[in-house]
């Protein structure tokens, strides 16, 4: 199993330019979680998906953040317009009601503002 | 709510001795709890978790944790540390029963020194 795959790995941007971050979750799990880390907040969880719904966006910081899941191999993280305060390592992860609840991480993506 | 706390931001251990990492939980409900590790530029890794049974849980690693419910903690423990085991330690908590998201500590900085 390939695990949990994040693209990009960096990425490095201008200020109000949009960013978009990719998930791919692994193949069989039904549900999906976006997190932000920094030093400053530590982890965050912005929102998660069961079976492709969004079930809880309350993490999600304001609306420049917005998510989607469109089927069950592929999410998206979108900022518009992105600010520096953005820059953070953002991880996808994914899980099945069959594990209970245990979350398998991607590699993160590194996000730089400028 | 669900919560979980890491008293400690950093723990110091010579190699060869035992390490504990704290965690205590706030639930309502039962307790399923986790531990996940973190290495310099990676995602988190699923180290172990209690979800019922045995109070001593094993896990990857050599790694092991005590469920206390009297004093609702979940420290994580290995006999004798390693220089490799140099990371960032999150306690987790799962969210309200049949919610599948997790609350995560604040994360606790674990150096062994050679």
């Amino acid at each position: 199993d390939a695990g949990v795959i994040q693209s990009p790995r960096h990425e490095v941007t201008e200020m109000g330019q949009e960013v978009t971050l990719r998930c791919k979750p692994i193949s069989g799990h039904n549900s999906l979680f976006w997190y932000r880390q920094t030093m400053m907040r530590g982890l965050e969880l912005l929102i998660y998906f069961n079976n492709n719904v969004p079930i809880d966006d309350s993490g999600m910081p304001e609306d420049r953040f917005s998510a989607k899941m469109p089927n069950a191999s592929f999410s998206t993280l979108k900022i518009q317009p992105s600010e520096p305060r953005d820059s953070a390592v953002y991880f996808c992860a994914s899980s099945s009601h069959q594990g209970l609840e245990t979350q398998y991480f991607g590699p993160g993506t590194r996000l730089l503002v400028l | 709510a669900q919560s979980v706390a890491q008293p400690e931001d950093q723990v110091n251990v010579a190699e060869g001795n035992p390490l504990t990492v704290k965690c205590t939980y706030s639930v309502s409900g039962n307790p399923y709890l986790f531990w996940y590790v973190q290495y310099p530029n990676r995602g988190l890794q699923f180290l172990l978790k209690y979800i019922t049974g045995d109070n001593l849980v094993k896990g990857s690693y050599g790694f092991e944790a005590e469920f206390n419910k009297s004093q609702t903690s979940f420290h994580l423990k290995k006999p004798s540390a390693l220089v490799s085991d140099s990371a960032l330690y999150f306690c987790a908590v799962r969210g309200r029963s049949g919610a599948n998201n997790l609350f995560f500590g604040t994360g606790t900085r674990l150096t062994v020194i050679p």
